[in-house]
């Protein structure tokens, strides 16, 4: 299965909004709502942030929110804050009990 | 919420084995699907395997036919078989678990590298 596609990097200013974006297929994103979004910062596991395309785990912000429309998914960060500085990975339920992976966007906080 | 500790990486050369594993708290192997993930140095996220609650296993092609998931409950505990390992297999390894079709707590992960 072939990666997602990502930006490979964003920036924004604190209190500015971003949104990533992540392009799949007809096989992944674009038949099933299964998405997710991980947040990762430098020498950290990763953490889920978003799920089921659009549900949020409780505890996390409610400045991460998420969308799918058709092959593509995106997570948008709200007023953007410092600690937001980290690599985010979005994921795709890929069919036969597989998961795909996007190639991870960088966001730098200016 | 549970606990995952990975252990058994290391230094191993081409063609060689080694095995993960992932000793589980907090809850048992057998009700969750539990998963691993790799991440190469500097790069992405990458899928590798998932062990159902059921025991089903699955893999991701890059890995199928030569890595091995599979779990004891009586240790509560997930392994990662791999053999004929190549020098693309170097990676820090998570083990993972997965609810409402998202891979939702992670351990710190083991490195293994592979090189000659």
């Amino acid at each position: 299965q072939s990666a997602l596609t990502q930006p490979a990097s964003m920036s924004g200013s604190p209190g500015q909004s971003i949104t990533i974006s992540c392009t799949g297929t007809s096989s992944d994103i674009g038949i099933y709502s299964l998405v997710s979004w991980y947040q990762q910062h430098p020498g950290k596991a990763p953490k889920v942030i978003i799920y089921g395309a659009t549900d949020r785990p409780s505890g996390v912000s409610n400045r991460f929110s998420g969308s799918k429309s058709g092959t593509t998914a995106s997570l948008t960060i709200s007023g953007l804050q410092a600690e937001d500085e980290a690599d985010y990975y979005c994921c795709s339920y890929a069919g036969s009990n597989t998961w795909v992976f996007g190639g991870g966007t960088k966001v730098t906080v200016l | 919420e549970g606990q995952l500790v990975e252990s058994g990486g290391g230094l191993i050369q081409p063609g060689e084995s080694l095995r993960l594993s992932c000793a589980v708290s907090g809850f048992s192997v057998s009700v969750k699907y539990m998963a691993w993930v790799r991440q190469a140095p500097g790069k992405g996220l990458e899928w590798v395997s998932v062990v159902y609650g059921g025991g089903s296993t699955y893999y991701a092609g890059s890995v199928k036919g030569r890595f091995i998931i599979s779990r004891d409950t009586s240790k509560n505990t997930v392994y990662l078989q791999m053999n004929s390992l190549r020098v693309e297999d170097t990676a820090i390894y998570y083990c993972v678990t997965m609810g409402r079709s998202a891979f939702d707590y992670w351990g710190l992960g083991s490195l293994v590298t592979v090189s000659s």
